[in-house]
């Protein structure tokens, strides 16, 4: 089945630097990747997503890439702010493969002031 | 605020015991899944069903069981509750069942056995 490996587990970037947070995924067959903030005491909530006909994805301060020869995307998070600490969570499916959420282990990013 | 509800938010109980969490997804979703998280085995895939009916399965144990009413919601039933079962239930909800639609998540039940 499906496999994501996500890294780093842990980044602290000061405020206004930019941060990145790479998934590497098994299924070739996958075609939906989102992106989940998860704050503390709270549920997931996406950020963004990408699907397997285009390579990137833009929405303000947030861009996730995506190359699928390699089986990788990223998040990209410029100009950071206080508010983006948080729990990050990338995922991949696809109704050619796991037709369910597989999400990586995620990433606590820390910004600090 | 996602629009998936669930109930209760905190559950505290005995090892042996059984326990029902309540889910409600957002209107007009049709899809509704079950996640558990734990601090050592992030986030895992239990259960989805999609219009009243079951359509695909993760790491659900047998002592695990859920099932979708006619009006869309969803529990999820936990029985003979062990230590290791103490973690954070959330539960999805999505339009349809292709696997390549948002999910959008509840804010969870803290789940606590003792």
């Amino acid at each position: 089945g499906e496999n994501v490996e996500q890294h780093p587990s842990t980044l602290s970037v000061q405020e206004g630097d930019s941060a990145v947070i790479k998934c590497t995924y098994s299924d070739s067959a996958s075609n939906y990747f989102p992106w989940y903030k998860q704050e503390l005491g709270k549920g997931p909530q996406l950020i963004i997503d990408i699907r397997s006909n285009v390579g990137e994805k833009k929405d303000q301060r947030i861009a996730v890439t995506l190359n699928k020869t390699a089986k990788h995307f990223s998040l990209h998070i410029t100009e950071t702010q206080p508010e983006d600490s948080a729990v990050y969570f990338c995922a991949a499916s696809g109704w050619g493969g796991a037709q369910k959420l597989v999400f990586g282990q995620g990433t606590r990013l820390t910004i600090n002031p | 605020d996602s629009g998936v509800t669930q109930t209760p938010k905190h559950l505290i109980t005995a090892t042996g015991q059984r326990v029902t969490l309540r889910c409600s997804p957002r209107s007009g979703d049709l899809s509704v899944y079950w996640y558990q998280q734990s601090l050592d085995q992030g986030l895992q895939f239990l259960i989805q069903y999609y219009n009243g009916e079951e359509r695909a399965k993760g790491n659900i144990l047998e002592r695990f069981s859920a099932q979708q009413f006619p009006d869309l919601h969803s529990e999820l039933n936990l029985s003979s509750l062990e230590l290791g079962d103490s973690a954070l239930y959330f539960c999805a909800s999505s339009v349809g069942v292709t696997g390549e639609e948002t999910q959008y998540f509840g804010p969870g039940t803290r789940l606590l056995v003792l």
